[in-house]
């Protein structure tokens, strides 16, 4: 159980462009799912909380107009990389929270290698 | 946010026990570590956590010492697969509930 998807597992795309990524609950429910961005040989680096229903938090630095996220059900929260730059190529990771597990539930997606050219 | 403290990387030879240890010395009381992995190009995978006691789970066993201070990761049995980023997180109690990841250790295990 507490299986957290991702899609798609890599992208390409060209500069200018922007990029949706989908991280889906597969069995909870996920009132919270959490985004972070990963670059080669560096830690795991939280983005912003999204919220079911609500505006998602977004941690300091992080450009909320740049990075869109929508969680518009129980399931699914997904990002959007507005505008890409080639310097927003990264390794970026979900994850969700399911509160009927005892760890209490964090589970992450097996993320999403985005590169941009 | 409590933090922790690991070493940047250990090594252990492949059978032998792995043993990761974890500095939180600004532990609060209602505040749970964590231990999650990272294999390369993965997503992190949890392994195991707990409060006060020892904690045994079929992935690894976790020893927090009496003062909470600190605490120590055990793969009884390491094998090439276990290969990773380790990370020691201490939850963040309050309504955001996030998750936030220190630089981990990178653990090699040696044929």
């Amino acid at each position: 159980g507490a299986v957290v998807s991702q899609h798609p597992s890599w992208v390409i795309c060209k500069s200018g462009t922007s990029v949706k990524i989908e991280c889906r609950s597969l069995d909870f429910q996920a009132t919270t799912m959490f985004w972070y961005r990963q670059f080669p040989k560096q830690s795991l680096m939280l983005m912003a909380t999204s919220n079911e229903g609500s505006k998602a938090t977004y941690e300091q630095g992080v450009e909320k107009d740049k990075f869109l996220i929508n969680h518009a059900s129980l399931t699914l929260s997904t990002l959007t990389v507005t505008s890409a730059h080639p310097e927003d190529s990264s390794f970026y990771i979900c994850s969700a929270r399911d509160l009927a597990k005892s760890n209490y539930g964090y589970t992450f997606g097996s993320g999403t290698r985005l590169t941009v050219v | 946010d409590a933090k922790t403290t690991q070493p940047t990387s250990m090594d252990c030879a492949e059978g032998r026990a792995a043993n990761l240890p974890c500095n939180h010395s600004t532990i609060s009381g209602n505040e749970y570590v964590y231990w999650y992995r990272q294999i390369h190009s993965q997503g992190p995978q949890y392994i195991i956590h707990g409060l006060k006691n020892n904690e045994t789970n079929e992935m690894a066993s976790l020893i927090i010492t009496e003062d909470r201070k600190s605490s120590t990761l055990i793969l009884p049995h390491a094998t090439l697969r276990d290969t990773a980023v380790y990370y020691c997180i201490v939850r963040v109690a309050g309504r955001d509930d996030k998750i936030i990841f220190g630089k981990g250790t990178r653990l090699h295990i040696l044929p």
